[in-house]
């Protein structure tokens, strides 16, 4: 299986922190895909990074990929409370039309 | 944006009845996922489609079927509900292989 892995499980910090989070997977992939899910509510997707790039930006989220570890990481700056969710990496395999998802990282923001 | 629409929210069903859990995309992707997500085991896909009348499994088909007869549905089928089954269901949608993936908002089912 190349399912991602998420580290940590758990992460609760300060407002106005930053968050990381990683991610681990073990097989040759397509792209990766970041999500973020709020309780019991469908899953939001974030940035998607192909294998051929290193990192990419969105407002305050930074991904990261490096394909010869196999891992990525995802970095939340300047965090607020409603960053509070789970967050989830998915990989796409090489040849493959579907995402295998890691089992995700809890985040919470402290006021 | 890209819309994908649930039927079902909540949903409450006994011990053997047949359940369908509908799925409806807006923006004309070929490829749809069906997934559930039970605590700590993450999400795992039970049947995707990549065409109309396609299917492949997933990971755990098991006690589920699918349908796809029109590009923009795809319905979730449990032929004979099981307790163990009772979970969160989340549909998806993609325009092909390689690109954004879309989720619904989800489908809670609980079967008594």
């Amino acid at each position: 299986s190349q399912q991602g892995e998420e580290d940590p499980q758990a992460l609760s910090i300060q407002e106005g922190e930053n968050a990381t989070m990683n991610c681990s997977y073990k097989t040759s992939i397509n792209n990766l895909q970041w999500y973020r899910q709020n309780s019991g509510r469908g899953l939001v997707h974030l940035i998607l990074i192909r294998s051929n790039e290193r990192e990419k930006h969105s407002g305050r989220l930074r991904v990261t990929l490096d394909t010869s570890k196999k891992s990525s990481s995802l970095l939340i700056t300047a965090s607020r409370a409603a960053d509070t969710a789970s967050y989830f990496c998915a990989t796409e395999g090489r040849g493959a039309q579907k995402l295998v998802f890691g089992q995700g990282t809890r985040l919470t923001i402290n006021p | 944006d890209v819309k994908v629409t649930q039927s079902s929210r909540y949903l409450v069903k006994r011990t053997g009845e047949k359940v369908f859990l509908e799925c409806v995309q807006d923006m004309d992707h070929e490829n749809m996922f069906w997934y559930r997500q039970d605590p700590g085991l993450g999400l795992r896909l039970i049947y995707f489609s990549y065409d109309v009348k396609m299917k492949e499994k997933g990971d755990i088909p098991e006690g589920y079927s699918v349908s796809r007869e029109k590009k923009e549905r795809f319905s979730l089928i449990l032929e004979s509900a099981s307790t163990n089954q009772t979970s969160m269901y989340l549909c998806a949608s993609s325009l092909t292989g390689g690109n954004t993936i879309y989720f619904g908002e989800g489908s809670w089912l609980t079967v008594v």
